[in-house]
């Protein structure tokens, strides 16, 4: 069966340092990888997403980037971080099509 | 520009009831509709989904309904059980050129079922 990891599971990190989570996927090839954030009131915001290796969509313009260096690894990276950086973040895989997704447990980022 | 909009925050219900759950968006375009529920500090988890085809989709509890000419569905829950208890999401997403799909999610409704 498939399975998706998602680590760590809290994190606090002083403004300016740098970002680096990790999702992994099990059991299952080529899906697609998102990135999702869920701040207060803005509900589910999309934040990147891949259909393959090193094959990154953008969504919404920020401090973030995303990288894709094998096929079930999604890595969500700051250089420097900022407060409004902070939030819950969710990474996610689809086999496509009509099967919706499948979400991690999340990492809850302070950034202090 | 929240083109998938939860208007109602919060819910209260009493156990046994029925829970009604709104969602409206704004895109024509979008074509399957899903409904998520969320746990604090846990990733959302699957609950039903509704293609644009259909105006109705029921799985035990929860039915889910659509009503394209007003661009709005609803998720149902009876009985409502405290065990409902959580933030719920609809999310909507139109199929890409690229053959991906992104859905869009609304910004939840937290539903307090009461014992």
């Amino acid at each position: 069966s498939q399975t998706i990891h998602q680590w760590p599971a809290t994190l606090v990190q002083p403004v300016g340092s740098p970002l680096s989570l990790e999702c992994t996927v099990e059991g299952t090839s080529n899906p697609n990888l998102y990135w999702y954030r869920q701040a207060a009131g803005r509900g589910l915001q999309l934040l990147f997403y891949s259909v393959g290796i090193g094959q990154i969509s953008s969504e919404v313009p920020q401090n973030l980037s995303a990288s894709r260096p094998q096929d079930r690894q999604f890595i969500l990276s700051s250089k420097k971080l900022l407060l409004s950086d902070s939030g819950f973040y969710l990474c996610a895989w689809s086999e496509g099509a009509y099967y919706g997704y499948t979400f991690g447990s999340g990492t809850r980022l302070t950034v202090v | 520009d929240q083109q998938v909009k939860q208007n109602s925050p919060s819910l209260s219900v009493q156990e046994g009831r029925i829970s009604i759950l709104n969602c409206d968006y704004t895109n024509s375009m979008f074509d399957y509709f899903l409904w998520y529920k969320k746990y604090p500090a846990e990733g959302p988890t699957f609950l039903i989904s509704i293609s644009s085809i259909k105006d109705k989709n029921e799985d035990g509890r929860f039915t889910v309904f659509l009503n394209k000419s007003a661009k709005h569905l609803s998720l149902h829950i009876v009985p409502s059980q405290p065990g409902d208890s959580a933030v719920y999401f609809c999310a909507a997403s139109a199929l890409k050129t690229s053959g991906t799909y992104k859905y869009i999610f609304g910004t939840g409704t937290r539903l307090k079922v009461l014992a």
